[in-house]
């Protein structure tokens, strides 16, 4: 099936030690998406790619970089992962950009200690 | 700014009930709308959608109403069942815009 794949499903990180989370779809979808969750809060977007085009929200900190090798896998590196980075990460994609079709993976939970 | 919100952050169900969860806009531009179901450990799962030139659309045990008038938003569960507990998410889009997500409202469904 199609499907949208987050790895690891669960990762831990030592404060300061950059750490890189992956997604990848089998979707062909041109536009992927990188939101973070934090507990009981509704998904705030990072940033997405369209195709290879990088757009990256007002307020998302410069510690979160993000890389599209292909079409295919959309990686979301912390720099120097800090205690408030902990949350759920959560990788979604599109056919175009905007709300029509969207598909979630199921997330990667960091934890930094 | 712009803005999403849900009116309740949780909502206890007896099942086999009707669940109805709310969700008011105030993005006057928006002209798509999602309700997303999330289950503890996983991501957002779509549920049902509407467009803006629509004010109701039925889904498998599911409506979703929109009323433009006053920017609200919600979505009707028929016969509540334990697995639809659940953080159920309204999001909303302008044109080819972002997604923006609602604070959430939890279902607890009561067996």
């Amino acid at each position: 099936d199609a499907m949208v794949i987050q790895n690891p499903r669960y990762q831990v990180t030592q404060f300061g030690k950059p750490v890189t989370l992956s997604c990848s779809q089998t979707l062909n979808h041109n536009v992927m998406y990188w939101y973070q969750q934090k507990s009981s809060q509704a998904p705030k977007l990072l940033f997405h790619y369209y195709d290879k085009d990088f757009n990256n929200e007002a307020d998302t900190p410069d510690n979160f970089q993000s890389r599209r090798p292909n079409t295919s896998f959309c990686f979301l590196d912390i720099r120097s992962p800090g205690l408030g980075d902990a949350a759920m990460y959560l990788c979604a994609t599109s056919a175009t950009q905007g709300a029509y079709g969207y598909t979630f993976g199921s997330g990667t939970r960091l934890t930094v200690v | 700014g712009e803005s999403v919100g849900l009116h309740l952050p949780t909502l206890s169900v007896q099942e086999g009930d009707n669940s109805i969860i709310n969700c008011a806009y105030s993005n006057s531009a928006s002209d798509y709308f999602i309700w997303y179901k999330q289950e503890s450990g996983k991501g957002p799962q779509f549920i049902i959608d509407i467009r803006s030139n629509m004010d109701k659309r039925q889904g498998q045990r599911v409506t979703v109403l929109l009323n433009k008038t006053v920017k609200h938003l919600s979505l009707q569960i028929a016969a509540t069942q334990p697995g639809d507990s659940a953080v159920y998410f309204c999001a909303e889009s302008g044109g080819y815009q972002k997604v923006t997500f609602g604070t959430g409202t939890k279902l607890q469904v009561i067996p």
